[in-house]
């Protein structure tokens, strides 16, 4: 069965610093890969995701991620945090024949001022 | 603006008594969503509906139904809630069910079970 793991269960990251956050799916087939944040009292929203094509995907507010097959991983990243990208963030995949979605646990980011 | 709503946004139930949840969606899509949340977890699919077709993970207990009267709403009943029950449950929608559809989620409904 398939499985996503991510890391961190909490990153705390001052304003400005660079975040990674992991992710990596167990599933031997092809996979599409999602990152979904959940802004405090706010439902779960996409912020990207990845099918297809080019591994590196931009998604809104500046999150990028990259698929590496050989690793099994789809880790997100942005440049530079702000406060309001204290959130959590949960990695998600389907499989190529199922819409069947599976999460990880989550991680929360905090972005201190 | 479109969305998925659900409501309540909390629910407070005894032990045993039935409950349920409601789930509607102004997206017009073809397929809805329930998801249990449980504290610090990854929210875990319970079943979903591609119209009027109902589709149950095999991990899901018989405890827990779902309806979808019509295209917009969506039901989840708990026929006798226990403690274990109680999580955040939280409804999707997609337009179809092809495996790169995004899933729309609602705010979720916080179950407290006593």
């Amino acid at each position: 069965a398939q499985s996503v793991s991510q890391h961190n269960h909490h990153v705390i990251l001052s304003e400005a610093a660079s975040l990674e956050l992991g992710c990596n799916y167990s599933y031997g087939g092809t996979v599409n890969l999602f990152w979904y944040v959940q802004y405090p009292g706010q439902h779960l929203q996409l912020l990207l995701k990845y099918f297809s094509g080019d591994p590196l995907v931009k998604g809104i507010k500046g999150f990028e991620a990259e698929f590496i097959k050989s690793k099994f991983s789809f880790n997100l990243r942005k440049p530079s945090v702000q406060w309001s990208d204290t959130a959590e963030y949960f990695c998600a995949v389907t499989s190529y024949n199922n819409n069947d979605m599976r999460f990880g646990a989550g991680t929360r980011l905090t972005v201190k001022p | 603006d479109a969305m998925v709503i659900q409501n309540p946004r909390y629910q407070v139930t005894q032990f045993g008594k039935p409950v349920t949840l409601s789930c509607s969606q102004t997206l017009n899509h073809n397929v809805m969503y329930w998801y249990q949340q449980k504290s610090s977890q990854a929210p875990k699919l319970l079943f979903h509906y591609y119209d009027k077709d109902f589709n149950n993970e095999a991990d899901t207990p018989d405890n827990f139904q779902s309806r979808r009267p019509n295209t917009s709403f969506c039901f989840l009943d708990i026929r006798s809630p226990g403690l274990g029950d109680a999580a955040m449950y939280l409804c999707a929608t997609s337009r179809d069910a092809r495996s790169t559809d995004t899933q729309y989620f609602g705010p979720g409904t916080r179950l407290t079970v006593l």
